[in-house]
């Protein structure tokens, strides 16, 4: 079993709708969670660290259910500059304090 | 301006060519990693280094060597690359406060292709 998987992409949306992404990991001790937005086949970038209390920024909101191992995503009111590839990242200190990637959703928003 | 750079951008080789893979910050970050990216594997990490002097293996090692001499360098050697080395490459580095790391900045990547 892979230590982070992610829904299956793409997923293809038109303007202005809300999309979930969802996470689970299998690494109960797992420290810090994270979702990181890739373009293209450019560097991954921080979108938003993941809190057990919930963290909105903006559109973003993003949930960390620590009991189910799950995380999600939740951008409302999409854009076109939203498509990208949402990688599901999560820390682990037992492992040197690597980063563990999901393969990724990808999002394409349509006008 | 904070950055990680990384050179060459893209490179093209021959099997068994050594080659040399730079990265550099100018954060003053104690933490640095290299990763690979293939698709339908996703990122996976090479190496890492917690300061300098000090590295260890990632995930996926083999046919790979990296050196800490400076805090700022990370340097990612391939010395008889392979074909099944072909991939996108990052480095990326983050600080680390005592407790806990912090955001991991990455560089722009680089793209090599053994023939």
């Amino acid at each position: 079993r892979k230590e982070v998987e992610q829904d299956p992409g793409p997923f293809n949306v038109p303007e202005g709708a809300t999309v979930a992404f969802n996470c689970t990991y299998s690494n109960s001790a797992s420290q810090s969670f994270f979702w990181y937005r890739q373009d293209c086949r450019k560097e991954p970038k921080l979108l938003m660290s993941v809190y057990s209390s919930g963290n909105e920024d903006g559109r973003f909101t993003a949930q960390l259910n620590r009991a189910s191992q799950y995380i999600s995503l939740l951008i409302r009111d999409s854009k076109l500059s939203d498509s990208a590839t949402y990688l599901c990242v999560l820390r682990s200190y037992n492992q040197g304090g690597k980063l563990i990637f999901g393969q990724g959703t990808e999002l394409s928003v349509k006008p | 301006e904070a950055q990680v750079t990384q050179n060459p951008r893209y490179l093209i080789t021959v099997t068994g060519k050594k080659l040399t893979v730079t990265c550099s910050q100018n954060m003053n970050h104690e933490y640095m990693s290299w990763y690979r990216q293939d698709p339908g594997l996703g990122l996976r990490q090479i190496y890492y280094s917690m300061n300098v002097e000090v590295t260890d293996k990632g995930d996926v090692p083999e046919g790979y060597k990296v050196s800490r001499k400076e805090k700022r360098n990370f340097p990612l050697i391939l010395e008889s690359p392979s074909p099944n080395q072909t991939s996108l490459y990052f480095c990326a580095s983050s600080s680390w406060t005592g407790s806990s790391y912090n955001e991991q900045f990455f560089g722009p990547g680089t793209r090599l292709t053994v023939l």
